[in-house]
């Protein structure tokens, strides 16, 4: 069955340290992947996708996400976070736009 | 310019009770799709729609689920005799191609509670 995981409910890093989320996904083949943020009161924002082609993707507010499909995993890096990317991050995989439960990003001064 | 609105933004229903979540989409775009989040959890896909035509209902959850988009711009959530398990915030999207992987523009949501 397709199915998306995140392991890490929650993850505190200080601010100016560098970020890495976790995302792996169940798929039959080579499938559509999506990290998407959301800020308390707003919309789901989309960050960044991969469709194919180059495995390393840029995204916006200087986040980067690289596909391993060896590890059937898509990890969302940012080198240095700020306190205003405190948010939920959730992956998402496939035209049906599975979601993972997503990540909770606490950003400590 | 405007993106995706939803209204009414909290809901408060008695179980057994009807409710009509509203969604207006970025104007122009042709696809539009509706997700129920539960708390701690994320969005799951309940339908789609291309213009007015619904392509896609497998992630209603119930008969009592009912969604339409009659003129292939607002669409209407409706959940008949609500239950306690349909609370959940419901997220509407837009996108501007017919192809479901288009970016998504989501909406703020509606915070449904059923008492």
């Amino acid at each position: 069955a397709q199915s998306v995981t995140q392991p890490d409910i929650h993850i505190t890093v200080s601010e100016g340290a560098s970020l890495e989320l976790r995302c792996n996904y169940s798929y039959g083949a080579t499938p559509y992947l999506f990290w998407y943020v959301q800020s308390p009161g707003q919309g789901l924002q989309l960050l960044l996708k991969y469709f194919s082609g180059d495995t390393l993707v840029q995204g916006i507010k200087g986040f980067e996400a690289e596909f391993k499909r060896s590890q059937s995993s898509f990890n969302l890096r940012k080198p240095s976070v700020h306190w205003s990317d405190a948010a939920e991050y959730f992956c998402a995989v496939g035209d049906d736009m599975r979601f993972g439960a997503g990540t909770r990003l606490t950003v400590k001064p | 310019g405007a993106g995706v609105s939803q209204s009414p933004r909290y809901k408060v229903a008695k179980r057994g009770q009807d409710v009509a979540l509203r969604c207006d989409p970025i104007s122009g775009h042709v696809s539009l799709f509706w997700y129920q989040q539960a708390l701690g959890q994320g969005p799951e896909f309940l339908t789609y729609f291309q213009n007015e035509a619904q392509l896609d209902k497998s992630g209603l959850p119930s008969d009592r689920f009912f969604a339409e988009r009659p003129e292939g711009s607002v669409s209407t959530l409706k959940i008949q005799r609500t239950q306690q398990e349909d609370s959940a915030v419901y997220l509407c999207a837009s996108s501007v191609r017919q192809e479901r992987t288009d970016t998504q523009y989501f909406g703020p949501g509606t915070r449904l509670t059923v008492l």
